[in-house]
């Protein structure tokens, strides 16, 4: 049963600390997404990668938000530091690049920054 | 203006109406038109997408998409409890997904 797989899946922390989630996208798919959502926003894009390259960051706040992807299995969204504002569902997508905009979601992480 | 807009509803039907979603955007150069459904504290997952101008009927769900006047629809016949959930509108541009607010419906047994 191939899927997303994020870490952790709650996290609680406060103004000031590092947060980094995780995620595994799923074996053979060579794009991944990162995605924030709030009842406010909705939906945003935060970045995305393809064969491990950065494609698109201009979602992310760059002074304190950074996206890496070490390896194919694995990519990595860091916050630091974090703010109360940073508070959401962080959900990490991956594709096969086919076109058509088929992103397979993982589980999503929700922060809670005090 | 966002480039997709989506009424977040709520909207509350009895078990076996028709729900009927729809959205509207601004980007013309959108060429897929998709629809992903989101239950509590899961993440999106694929429903429907269509290419381009048309309908597409998977079962008991049907999607359309008018290019001309950039509105999009999902139509859910027999609506079951289980379909209770959030259905969010996606589009893309340049393979970046815009997502619509997403309408929150429950299906009432």
């Amino acid at each position: 049963d191939a899927r997303v797989t994020q870490t952790p899946r709650h996290k609680v922390t406060e103004m000031g600390q590092e947060v980094t989630m995780r995620c595994q996208p799923i074996l053979g798919h060579n794009t991944v997404f990162w995605y924030r959502q709030t009842m406010m926003q909705g939906l945003e894009l935060l970045a995305y990668f393809r064969n491990r390259a950065p494609l698109d960051d201009s979602g992310m706040p760059k002074d304190r938000f950074s996206a890496e992807m070490p390896d194919a299995t694995l990519a990595t969204l860091k916050i630091q530091p974090s703010e109360p504002r940073d508070s959401a569902v962080y959900f990490c997508a991956s594709d096969d690049f086919r076109g058509a905009g088929e992103l397979f979601f993982g589980e999503g992480s929700r922060l809670t920054v005090l | 203006q966002k480039e997709v807009e989506q009424d977040p509803g709520p909207l509350s039907v009895p078990e076996g109406a028709i729900v009927s979603l729809n959205c509207t955007y601004s980007n013309s150069a959108f060429q897929y038109f998709m629809w992903y459904r989101q239950y509590s504290r899961k993440g999106p997952e694929l429903l429907m997408y269509t290419y381009s101008s048309g309908n597409k009927e998977d079962g008991r769900f049907t999607a359309q998409v008018d290019k001309s006047s950039k509105y999009i629809s999902l139509f859910i016949r027999d609506s079951q409890p289980s379909d209770s959930a959030t259905y969010l509108c996606a589009m893309n541009n340049d393979y970046k997904l815009s997502f619509g607010a997403g309408t929150t419906v429950t299906v009432r047994a």
